[in-house]
């Protein structure tokens, strides 16, 4: 199993720009969800999904989408891309959101917004 | 709201030494508390997992505890060594509609030679 991956491992966008990064996992998990994380704040919740076709919002969701149209994939859109996105975003996913599952993580995507 | 605190933000021992972790939450109503492991640059890596009606956890070098109602955890490192320098996140998952995370700003390790 190649687990959680992520692309692209680093991108440069412009204000404004949109982009989706792309997470996939290959451990048939239902729950995935998206974090951030920045210097001083740890990481925080943006979206999550309990299985294909359901979403839903986190702590800090403003200004991105999501959409779960396999179990497999979970990409995350910004779209309109603004300085204060700049972080490292992670996507992790887990077997069950009812369950008490470990949760395992990408590798990560660093995006600066300049 | 959780809270998850880790004190202190970092530490540096001398190699060999054995270590504590801390890790304190607000809110006893946890799924699990995980341990997890972040290198400089890197993704993180799931070092332990405590449910809820557990104490502890072990594997390797590595203990786990748990005290759901004090709200603690503590991770302890044997005989440390310098590969062992990193980030250490905990993190608990809320028996909530979400089940998300909620991490702490973790200890940055240093173990030196």
């Amino acid at each position: 199993n190649a687990g959680v991956t992520q692309t692209p491992k680093f991108q440069v966008l412009k204000t404004g720009q949109s982009m989706t990064l792309q997470c996939a996992q290959d451990m048939n998990h239902e729950y995935m969800s998206w974090y951030r994380q920045d210097p001083g704040m740890g990481l925080r919740l943006i979206h999550y999904s309990v299985g294909a076709g359901i979403t839903d919002q986190g702590e800090v969701p403003n200004g991105y989408n999501v959409s779960r149209s396999t179990t497999e994939d979970f990409p995350l859109r910004l779209l309109s891309a603004a300085p204060s996105q700049t972080s490292v975003y992670f996507c992790a996913s887990s077997r069950s959101q009812a369950s008490s599952y470990e949760q395992y993580f990408g590798p990560g995507t660093r995006l600066t917004v300049t | 709201k959780q809270e998850v605190t880790q004190i202190p933000a970092a530490l540096s021992v001398p190699e060999g030494e054995n270590l504590v972790l801390n890790c304190s939450f607000t809110d006893s109503a946890i799924y699990n508390l995980q341990w997890f492991r972040q290198d400089p640059g890197k993704g993180l890596t799931s070092l332990l997992l405590i449910q809820s009606s557990q104490r502890e956890q072990t594997s390797g070098r590595l203990n786990a505890s748990l005290d759901k109602s004090s709200g603690r955890s503590t991770l302890y490192i044997a005989a440390s060594q310098p590969g062992d320098s990193a980030t250490y996140l905990c993190a608990v998952r809320h028996a909530g509609a979400n089940s998300k995370l909620t991490f702490g700003k973790g200890i940055t390790l240093s173990v030196r030679p």
